[in-house]
């Protein structure tokens, strides 16, 4: 069984503040790791996709790092703004025939205050 | 813009009432799959399509059933719903292919309600 887990559950910042969150899986067989943002009444959007131990990724004021040795990821926002309210979801996929699917954690709602 | 459409965004359905949710995509991608997500919980899969091959995960309840008639839809078919189906329905896309790191695009969900 594959468990993902993400923490913290919830967030509130204010505007301005950097924040981070933290997203863990078990590490054999480790194909892939996917953060998708996902805001209220829209689809999940794909931020990133990280396969090797040490990527960092950036996407303006949002990035990620991966440690598959360990199994864990990060999230970090720079500069939270209200847009950036959303759930922010990690998935993790294994490295057998089953790669295509993923196993989402729970997530992390993050709030940003003006 | 290509995208995965699903409809309806919202549907009500009576206890043991058959019901249908769809999706479609125009990024003719080969692979479509069906998530499940309960209240502040995971998106679960239920299945997923390569193409017409079909690939149920080993927990989900045959109540669930799914259809793909061509590349472009899926269904999702639930005989009789229960209370316990009430959820938001998440439908994704993806090439298929191990370059692209099998990266999924998602529609906006179908909330389902059971009364």
């Amino acid at each position: 069984i594959l468990n993902v887990e993400q923490s913290p559950q919830s967030l509130h910042v204010q505007e301005g503040d950097s924040t981070n969150f933290t997203c863990s899986f078990p590490s054999s067989n480790f194909y892939a790791l996917h953060w998708y943002r996902w805001e209220t009444a829209k689809s999940p959007e794909a931020l990133f996709v990280m396969t090797l131990n040490g990527d960092e990724k950036k996407k303006g004021r949002i990035s990620a790092t991966l440690n598959t040795k360990e199994g864990y990821s990060y999230l970090y926002i720079k500069g939270s703004q209200p847009e950036d309210s959303a759930t922010y979801l990690c998935a993790s996929s294994l490295m057998d025939t089953g790669r295509r699917a993923l196993t989402f954690g729970s997530g992390t709602r993050l709030q940003v205050q003006p | 813009d290509a995208m995965v459409i699903q409809n309806p965004r919202y549907q009500v359905t009576q206890f043991g009432k058959p019901v249908t949710l769809s999706c479609s995509q125009t990024l003719n991608h080969n692979v479509m799959y069906w998530y499940q997500q309960k209240s502040s919980q995971a998106p679960k899969l239920l299945f997923h399509y390569y193409d017409k091959d079909f690939n149920n995960e080993a927990d989900t309840p045959d109540n669930f059933q799914s259809r793909r008639p061509n590349t472009s839809f899926c269904f999702l078919d639930i005989r009789s719903p229960g209370l316990g189906d009430a959820a938001m329905y998440l439908c994704a896309t993806s090439r298929g292919r191990r370059q692209d790191s099998y990266e999924q695009y998602f529609g906006p969900g179908t909330r389902l309600t059971v009364t």
